[in-house]
């Protein structure tokens, strides 16, 4: 009964790589999110979807791809991996319509990626 | 751009209260929040205030809000070990773009 899961939990990799993460929510939420957590903790937002589509792109190398096959899955593809790209990234999910339930953001348990 | 600014670091003894402190910059923030993560766990949100409250409690929480002054803070009372966190204010104007403050490491001494 996992509301927001993320695979993989950790991921080991070589520089010059590609890796995705992939992530899922059941909580029927219409928006997803990609942050990126650095290792002084500071989380900065990555990209948010609504609705497959996508309504938020930070400034990301466009090495970093996001793909939202359906409402419930948020998958971010990273091309030509680099040491820098060495972080913890979350997926969350939200609600659409107003309110504050249209922001509180529900968090996956994160991916550890480490660039060898 | 929108601004999150927290202290890095609390420390306070078990059973004393704990206050963490934030301030913001976006004056049309419209819902505060605060997070927290466990060690090697994803966010997880405690509370939230809507802009137009000045406090709101819930149970050994309490958040009060100063719009005048952008600054909020979280009050937790009779700290536990298990309170032992990094705890993430973050602001939103409505528009499902939440900005996060850089995380307050709250370390409870038994």
């Amino acid at each position: 009964d996992t509301a927001v899961s993320q695979t993989p939990k950790y991921l080991v990799t070589q520089m010059g790589n590609d890796k995705s993460i992939k992530c899922e929510q059941n909580l029927g939420h219409d928006t997803m999110y990609w942050y990126k957590q650095d290792s002084k903790k500071f989380l900065k937002i990555m990209f948010s979807y609504n609705n497959k589509e996508l309504i938020i792109n930070e400034t990301v190398p466009n090495r970093f791809s996001p793909k939202s096959p359906d409402k419930a899955h948020l998958n971010l593809h990273i091309n030509s991996l680099e040491l820098g790209d060495s972080a913890v990234y979350f997926c969350a999910s939200s609600q659409n319509p107003s309110g504050p339930q249209a922001d509180t953001q529900y968090f996956g348990p994160g991916t550890r990626l480490t660039v060898l | 751009g929108e601004d999150v600014e927290q202290s890095l670091f609390l420390s306070v003894r078990e059973g004393d209260s704990s206050v963490i402190n934030c301030t913001y910059t976006d004056s049309s923030s419209t819902y505060l929040y605060w997070y927290k993560q466990e060690p090697g766990a994803g966010l997880q949100l405690l509370t939230y205030i809507f802009s137009n409250m000045d406090m709101k409690q819930d149970q050994r929480l309490t958040v009060l809000l100063n719009k005048k002054d952008k600054h909020l803070s979280l009050r937790i009372a009779d700290t536990q070990t298990g309170d032992s966190a990094i705890y993430f204010c973050a602001e939103s104007g409505g528009y499902q773009k939440v900005t996060f403050g850089i995380g307050t490491k709250l370390q409870v001494i038994p």
